[in-house]
């Protein structure tokens, strides 16, 4: 089982509130990314990192943030949740920098916004 | 961008009948993994592709990876009710910062 940690597991807000996805890995994986996927759906990937203070917006169109200030943990941040956010959240990790290895995910949330 | 699609979307299967998904990216991948999803779970890493033509086996699963490497199939023998998911192709690109693409997925459906 990979050490790959998401929380919380299961999350309902109200339209506006500031929310943060926290995402924490222990295997020393340089690369990290966020995803967004409805139920059974495609994976889009809404944020990644290379390493510490390396981040980049994905192919999705997203109102998050995220940081990388230590290499294990990797918070995702919506500032003003809305019933569009609904979704799940999956986080993974993998590899070093300059490598190919499998990625790991978390268990994910499950996220509503009413 | 770097796309990475997959046919068919949706198989609904006789347990015991072959399914095969095929996954085309729009450019040249430095090497490709699978992943299955079972229902309410998160993907989890399969297989991993490198070499132009590459075969790689695991019991009833046959992987396969294009000539030009921009393609990928991934075909299951005999299927049974445990083969349930949404199967994921990833490509990754070629460079210094390489990132991963996943496609657009396949869900197997098996009728017992």
């Amino acid at each position: 089982e990979a050490d790959i940690y998401q929380t919380p597991r299961y999350l309902v807000i109200g339209t506006g509130k500031k929310i943060t996805l926290e995402c924490s890995q222990t295997m020393g994986h340089d690369k990290m990314y966020w995803y967004q996927q409805d139920p059974g759906m495609e994976l889009h990937l809404i944020h990644y990192s290379y390493g510490v203070n390396s981040t980049e917006k994905g192919d999705l169109s997203s109102e998050s943030t995220v940081s990388r200030i230590r290499t294990e943990h990797f918070p995702l941040t919506l500032e003003s949740a809305r019933p569009s956010h609904t979704s799940q959240y999956l986080c993974a990790s993998g590899g070093r920098q300059g490598g190919t290895t499998e990625a790991f995910f978390g268990q994910g949330t499950r996220l509503t916004v009413v | 961008g770097q796309q990475v699609m997959q046919i068919p979307q949706y198989q609904h299967v006789q347990e015991g009948e072959d399914f095969t998904t095929y996954c085309n990216s729009s450019t040249t991948l430095s090497n490709i993994q699978w992943y299955k999803q079972r229902p309410g779970g998160h993907p989890v890493f399969l297989i991993q592709l490198v070499k132009s033509g590459e075969v790689k086996k695991q019991k009833r699963l046959t992987f396969q990876f294009g000539e030009a490497k921009k393609n990928s199939s991934l075909h299951i023998t005999a299927t049974q009710t445990t083969d349930v998911g949404t199967y994921f192709c990833a490509g990754w690109g070629s460079g210094g910062y390489q990132k991963v693409t996943f496609g657009t997925g396949t869900k197997l459906q098996v009728i017992p």
